[in-house]
């Protein structure tokens, strides 16, 4: 298995501002994923981290709005900008792991006033 | 179509009961299917999989079931126990890898005494 840190784990912001989350990973790993879960929903993928090269965003996400940093096999930060009530979320790191499976950080949960 | 539909939303079982998790998916390019469990302020963590080739997979108290002509999968836990208490998400990738999840939308259960 891999052992995801984030950081913070939540923060309560005000809107217009940004925030900054750190993904921390105890192994390298390839693949690094970021998802939205929107309070009581599902999981949404925002983009893969790519090592080296820029992330590469889903449909409805854009690189203005979440920039993402992968600056070494470890480690990737997601940025959330000029937030909005709307982006009160709890933003999730995760990492293909051994097998080819899929581990989660705890999550950042984000509350914009 | 990219959706994978869940149900129920909710759900409550007593202990030593079986509690079931459907899901249904329209893309039959998803070749991964997995179950995560998710306890309030973490991360979801990963239960089990299983890939189309195999029509059942258990580990432990928890099996799959899953019918591709039907295209829909199931979550079975045998014996529940109030500690298997938390919500439950089913998801689809293609490429037979736990890259790019697309989650279904959560089914909360509630083991009672």
């Amino acid at each position: 298995s891999a052992v995801i840190s984030q950081k913070p784990s939540r923060d309560i912001c005000q809107r217009g501002t940004s925030l900054t989350i750190q993904c921390q990973v105890d192994s390298q790993v390839t693949m690094m994923f970021w998802y939205r879960q929107q309070p009581g929903q599902s999981l949404t993928l925002i983009a893969t981290a790519n090592q080296g090269s820029e992330a590469t965003y889903e449909s409805g996400f854009v690189i203005d709005k979440f920039p993402i940093s992968r600056p070494n096999l470890t480690f990737s930060t997601l940025t959330v900008s000029n937030m909005s009530p709307e982006d009160s979320s709890i933003y999730l790191c995760s990492v293909i792991g051994g097998n080819e499976k899929l581990f989660f950080g705890s999550g950042t949960q984000l509350s914009v006033l | 179509q990219q959706q994978v539909k869940q149900s129920p939303q909710s759900l409550i079982v007593q202990k030593g009961g079986i509690s079931i998790i459907n899901c249904a998916y329209e893309n039959t390019a998803f070749d991964y299917f997995p179950w995560y469990q998710q306890f309030p302020g973490k991360g979801p963590a990963l239960l089990i999989a299983i890939r189309p080739d195999v029509s059942e997979k258990k580990e432990g108290r928890f099996t799959i079931s899953f019918n591709k002509s039907a295209k829909q999968f199931s979550l079975h836990i045998m014996d529940s126990q109030p500690g298997d208490s938390a919500t439950y998400f089913c998801a689809a990738s293609m490429s037979g890898t736990a890259s790019k999840l697309t989650f279904g939308t959560g089914t909360r259960l509630q083991v009672t005494l």
